[in-house]
């Protein structure tokens, strides 16, 4: 079956513009996440949704960066007034709900944000 | 606070031998999951192989098996007849069970062991 998707592949924007990154999950799945892997600091949690429980934000490095997902399914990362330090991939990933024991995470391609 | 450590930023083997990449991992929580993932180039990150804490029986896949110390709080990976397609990133990552009371929904990764693959 159709594994996670994430639009664009690639983005390149200017400092202080906002940028909104797209994840569309594996059917079915009701736990989604996202990630930011840099140079400097690795793979970083931002901010995790489940069904329709408020989300965990507690990964995400500043007030500039947002994310939703709407109808339990596609899910927007929004990074307002973008920095140079934004410069990174940002990853979702998919699970079944955890509480029914199926906790396995897949990822998508990512997304390459490059600031200039 | 959970932390994974992977001592071995980069590791070679030649095609056809075994490697071995370590990870440690520190936590109070008796009851999590620990996983290997792997990111080639194309930075697709691929689930490799998966244990729970509880089991005591270590977790294999085909050629991958890790060697789990849950006391010393160790799970390192063995790659049996390397291949050339094995070259990638290797992360180890650590997830609390939150069906018994864990509060992190989210995984926490190690920085990675570069493994190259040589023929």
């Amino acid at each position: 079956g159709a594994g996670v998707s994430q639009s664009p592949s690639n983005k390149v924007t200017e400092k202080g513009k906002d940028v909104e990154l797209r994840c569309d999950p594996i059917s079915g799945h009701t736990a989604l996440y996202w990630y930011r892997q840099s140079l400097g600091q690795g793979l970083e949690f931002l901010i995790y949704f489940q069904g329709n429980s408020a989300p965990d934000k507690s990964g995400l490095p500043s007030d500039r960066f947002s994310a939703e997902r709407t109808g339990g399914s596609v899910s927007t990362l929004t990074i307002q007034r973008t920095q140079q330090e934004d410069s990174a991939v940002y990853l979702c990933a998919s699970s079944w709900s955890r509480l029914a024991g199926k906790y396995e995470q897949y990822f998508g391609p990512g997304t390459r944000l490059t600031v200039t | 606070a959970q932390t994974v450590t992977q001592s071995q930023p980069e590791m070679s083997v030649q095609e056809a031998e075994t490697v071995t990449l370590s990870c440690t991992y520190d936590t109070s929580e008796n009851n999590y999951y620990l996983f290997w993932y792997k990111q080639p180039p194309s930075r697709q990150m691929i689930l490799v192989i998966r244990q729970e804490a509880y089991k005591q029986q270590n977790a294999t896949e085909n050629r991958f098996s890790v060697n789990f110390q849950k006391a010393a709080k160790s799970f390192s990976l063995k790659i049996s007849d390397s291949q050339l397609g094995d070259t990638a990133m290797y992360f180890c990552a650590f997830m609390t069970d939150m069906n018994y009371g864990g509060s992190q929904g989210n995984l926490i990764f190690g920085k990675g062991t570069k493994l190259s693959v040589k023929p």
